[in-house]
């Protein structure tokens, strides 16, 4: 069965300091990777993803994830932080249903970022 | 475009009563989710429609919990009766009909059932 796990549940960095979010999936064939970001009452907002091609993907806010299937991982990585990266952030990979078609994605637990002055 | 509508944004109810949730799609989009997040849970999907056919309702817990598509332009998630641990956030999302793409979330509609 298709899952993701996103090993750590909170995470604290200081501000101007690097960040890297982990995720591990299982998967049977090549799957396609998100992460969303969810600020506090908000919605899930698209910070990148992967499906095919090159394996380093730039997303929105200076954030990059980097595809490795030797390790089944998707991490999130962004140079510098910022205080208003504060958010809880979620790793999802993209099923297809029987007929190949579009599918559901299977989310992670989320990993909550605390960003200190 | 208004992006995925969601209403009420805020429901308080009291256990045994009814309650309806609204979703609004982008237009266009063929596919529909909806998804329920708990602390304890994290972040569910209930059930999914294509082109107003739903998909897979593996994930609705019971049979308390029903959801239509009778247009391509609105959904509902109904729970009768509700119970207080149905207490979440629900999400609406869609999605294009094209592989891999992203799926657009609603602001979600938080749940507190007494």
């Amino acid at each position: 069965a298709q899952s993701v796990t996103q090993p750590d549940i909170h995470i604290t960095v200081s501000e101007g300091a690097s960040l890297e979010l982990r995720c591990n999936y299982s998967y049977g064939a090549t799957p396609y990777l998100f992460w969303y970001v969810q600020s506090p009452g908000q919605g899930l907002q698209l910070l990148l993803k992967y499906f095919s091609g090159d394996t380093l993907v730039q997303g929105i806010k200076g954030f990059e994830a980097e595809f490795k299937r030797s390790q089944s991982s998707f991490n999130l990585r962004k140079p510098s932080v910022h205080w208003s990266d504060a958010a809880e952030y979620f790793c999802a990979v993209g099923s297809l249903n029987y007929g190949g078609s579009q599918g559901n994605l299977i989310f992670g637990k989320g990993t909550k970022l605390s960003v200190k002055p | 475009d208004a992006g995925v509508i969601q209403s009420p944004r805020h429901e308080v109810t009291e256990m045994g009563q009814e309650v309806t949730l609204r979703c609004k799609p982008i237009s266009g989009h063929d596919y529909l989710f909806w998804y329920r997040q708990t602390m304890m849970r994290g972040l569910e999907l209930l059930i999914y429609f294509n082109n107003n056919v739903p998909i897979d309702d593996s994930g609705m817990p019971e049979d308390r919990f029903s959801a239509k598509m009778p247009n391509a332009s609105f959904s509902t998630l109904k729970i009768q009766p509700s119970e207080p641990r149905d207490s979440a956030v629900y999400f609406c999302a869609s999605t294009p009909a094209v592989v891999g793409d992203e799926q657009f979330f609603g602001p979600g509609t938080r749940l507190t059932v007494l």
